[in-house]
């Protein structure tokens, strides 16, 4: 079946480092790619989305790649800040029946100040 | 809040009863989610609707049952609950294919 898989399941990076997310996904009809962060009990929220027509998308310090033929997509978050720690879900949409939405396991990131 | 509640917030209830899990939307979205989430597993899709009376299974099915009567409700159903499904249950809502899923505030199951 469909499949996202999600790469590091942990990051750890400095205040001020870059922090890089990457993403695999299996099923062909995939056109839209979310990313979500979650933060301690709360509910996850969206914070970059890429269409399949775009191969890059930036939005202040993050800023999301996309490769439709290797099926790669990732999360580039520049300058981090204590407040980005939080877990981060990679998701693909299908355009096909009910357009479910398959996750990454996600990544637990921690920035130390 | 994106016009979506789930309830209840919280349950506890034992082995081998059936519990539903009610989401409400107030955004007419044609489509609807229920995710599960565990510890090392992010969010895994249960079940999810594209219309009233539409709906398809998603990764993690078995043992799960919906229904959709109306556009603003979608119920999940454990028929019988096992202590395998006790998780952290998300609805989500989404207007179209190619624009965000909003999700409620989740529900804490406990099976004991």
């Amino acid at each position: 079946g469909e499949n996202v898989e999600q790469h590091p399941s942990t990051l750890s990076v400095q205040e001020g480092d870059s922090a890089v997310i990457k993403c695999t996904y299996s099923d062909s009809a995939s056109n839209y790619f979310p990313w979500y962060k979650q933060e301690l009990g709360k509910r996850p929220q969206l914070i970059i989305d890429i269409r399949s027509n775009v191969g890059e998308k930036k939005d202040q310090r993050i800023a999301v790649t996309l490769n439709k033929t290797a099926k790669h997509f990732s999360l580039h978050i520049t300058e981090t800040q204590p407040e980005d720690s939080a877990v981060y879900f990679c998701a693909a949409t299908s355009n096909t029946g009910g357009f479910k939405t398959i996750f990454g396991a996600g990544t637990r990131l921690f920035v130390k100040a | 809040d994106a016009g979506i509640t789930q309830s209840p917030r919280h349950k506890v209830t034992e082995t081998g009863t059936p519990v539903t899990l009610r989401c409400h939307q107030t955004e007419n979205h044609r489509y609807m989610y229920w995710y599960r989430q565990d510890p090392g597993h992010g969010l895994r899709l249960i079940h999810y609707s594209y219309g009233v009376k539409d709906t398809d299974k998603g990764e993690v099915s078995d043992g799960y049952s919906v229904s959709r009567s109306k556009t603003e409700d979608f119920l999940l159903t454990l028929e019988s609950a096992t202590s395998s499904q006790t998780s952290v249950y998300f609805c989500a809502i989404r207007k179209d294919s190619l624009t965000e899923a909003f999700f409620g505030q989740g529900t804490r199951l406990t099976v004991v």
